[in-house]
C-alpha cells in the first residue's frame, strides 16, 4: 500500500522554467492538497481539490496552477518559476470533504530549488 | 488567521525521559491534530482531539485539549532516540472552509541515547 506517491524527489530548475509536479495516492480518498514548507515554517496550503475537476485557492497560490486530473492524480505546475519558489512541497489526501476535517496523509515532498 | 502555535520551538532530552510539548490557537475549533515529521519526510497524522475530549491516548501519547484556554499539549512518555522529529499542531480553517488545516511552526525535539 504506497499512500501518497509524489514525483520527483528532488529538482533543480533555472527562473522562468516551467515544471509539473506530481501527485498520485491509493487510497481512494476525495480531497487532495498541496503545501509548501519553508524553513522555520509550518506548512502553508497552495491548493486543494475536493473531487475530481474541482479546485481551491489556498493560503499562498499564486505563481501555481493545478489540476485533478482523476480521483487518484493531483499535479502542481509552476508555469515561470521563480527563487521564492524554491521550497519543500508536499502533497497530501484526506477523506474529509469541504465542511469536514480528517486526519491528512502525506507524501515524502520534493525538494524544488529554483536558480 | 487562526493557527496553532507550539511551545517550545526546539526540545532536547534524554532518552527515557518525557516530552512535552504545547500548542496554542486564537479561535474556536472542532478539533485540533497533532502530525510528526521526521527528518526529509512527510507528514504523519498521530492524533485527532475533538472539542468535546479533554484527554486522548494513543500508545505513549497522551494528548489534552484545553477549550478555555485555547491551548493543547502533546505529551511523549519514556521517549526514544526514534522519537527524534519536529511536531506540528494543527486546527481548521474558518467556518465554510474546515477542511483546510492550520498548521503551527513545530516544535523540533530532539531525545538523546
Amino acid at each position: 500500500n504506497a499512500g501518497v506517491t509524489q514525483t520527483p524527489k528532488f529538482q533543480v530548475l533555472k527562473t522562468g522554467q516551467s515544471m509539473t509536479l506530481q501527485c498520485a495516492q491509493d487510497m481512494n480518498h476525495n480531497s487532495m492538497y498541496w503545501y509548501r514548507q519553508d524553513p522555520g515554517m509550518g506548512l502553508r496550503l497552495i491548493y486543494y481539490s475536493a473531487s475530481e475537476g474541482t479546485t481551491d485557492k489556498g493560503e499562498v497560490p499564486n505563481g501555481y496552477n493545478v489540476s485533478r486530473l482523476n480521483k487518484r492524480e493531483f499535479s502542481l505546475r509552476l508555469e515561470s518559476a521563480a527563487p521564492s519558489q524554491t521550497s519543500v512541497y508536499f502533497c497530501a489526501s484526506s477523506e474529509g470533504d469541504r465542511h469536514s476535517n480528517q486526519p491528512q496523509h502525506f507524501g515524502d515532498g520534493t525538494r524544488l530549488s529554483i536558480l | 488567521s487562526q493557527q496553532g502555535e507550539e511551545d517550545p520551538q526546539a526540545l532536547s532530552i534524554q532518552e527515557g525521559e518525557n516530552a512535552t510539548m504545547n500548542c496554542s490557537y486564537k479561535t474556536s475549533i472542532n478539533n485540533l491534530q497533532w502530525y510528526r515529521q521526521n527528518s526529509g519526510r512527510g507528514l504523519v497524522h498521530l492524533i485527532l482531539i475533538r472539542s468535546n475530549e479533554r484527554e486522548k491516548h494513543s500508545g505513549r501519547l497522551r494528548v489534552t485539549l484545553d477549550t478555555s484556554k485555547k491551548s493543547s499539549s502533546l505529551l511523549i512518555t519514556a521517549s526514544r532516540a526514534a522519537d527524534t522529529a519536529s511536531y506540528f499542531c494543527a486546527t481548521p480553517g474558518p467556518k465554510g472552509s474546515s477542511y483546510k488545516l492550520i498548521f503551527g511552526s513545530g516544535t523540533r525535539l530532539l531525545v538523546r541515547p
